[in-house]
């Protein structure tokens, strides 16, 4: 499987600011995805980050709050936009390894305060 | 869409005796059926998956079932050790490049 480095692992922000989270990938890879899990919660999968164009997004998530790059087959960010406490969770990305396989970074801990 | 209920949301076993956990899909297309582990402060770990052409897979104490007719799988673990606690989630997928759809999760104790 391929290792996932994701930084920063967790962040301590101040409402109405900004987080942009990185996902390094050590291979190329077709699929990247970025999810959510809010405190004792499931995985909530907010994006597809697609390579070199715009992202798509699911119900309830927008670009103008989760805005991500995907500049090429191993690297995508995400940003969480004018945060408020409600966005406290980890954020996670990950990544297809084939055959429907999904893989996961250790994760971002996010606290708004 | 898809839908998975998992059960239950809290697990506690003794050391050494056997743990299982379910989960129902909604999706009769849906044909992969992992489930990972995840610790705290740490990402999801795939552990064991499934596939709808097969009805069990093993992977020494832990097996994965699937039934689907009445659309469930679930996760048994054997000779459970202390290492073993952790929260399960399982998930299901129809097919292809669609996003895995995740249960709830099982927090699993394993009491020494």
């Amino acid at each position: 499987s391929a290792v996932i480095s994701q930084k920063p692992s967790r962040d301590i922000c101040q409402r109405g600011t900004s987080l942009t989270i990185q996902c390094q990938v050590d291979s190329q890879v077709t699929m990247m995805f970025w999810y959510r899990q809010q405190p004792g919660q499931s995985l909530t999968l907010i994006a597809t980050a697609n390579q070199g164009s715009e992202a798509t997004y699911e119900s309830g998530f927008v670009i103008d709050k989760f805005p991500i790059s995907r500049p090429n087959l191993t690297f995508s960010t995400l940003t969480v936009s004018n945060m408020s406490p409600e966005d406290s969770s980890i954020y996670l990305c990950s990544v297809g390894g084939g055959n429907e396989k999904l893989f996961f970074g250790s994760g971002t801990q996010l606290s708004v305060l | 869409g898809e839908n998975v209920e998992q059960h239950p949301s809290t697990l506690s076993v003794q050391e050494g005796d056997s743990a299982v956990i379910k989960c129902t899909y909604s999706d009769s297309a849906s044909n992969y059926f992992p489930w990972y582990k995840q610790e705290l402060g740490k990402g999801p770990q795939l552990i064991i998956d499934i596939r709808s052409n097969v009805g069990e897979k093993k992977d020494q104490r832990i097996a994965v079932t699937l039934n689907k007719t009445a659309k469930h799988f679930s996760l048994h673990i054997t000779e459970t050790q202390p290492e073993d606690s952790a929260v399960y989630f399982c998930a299901a997928s129809p097919s292809g490049n669609t996003p895995l759809v995740f249960g709830k999760g099982t927090r699993l104790s394993v009491i020494a």
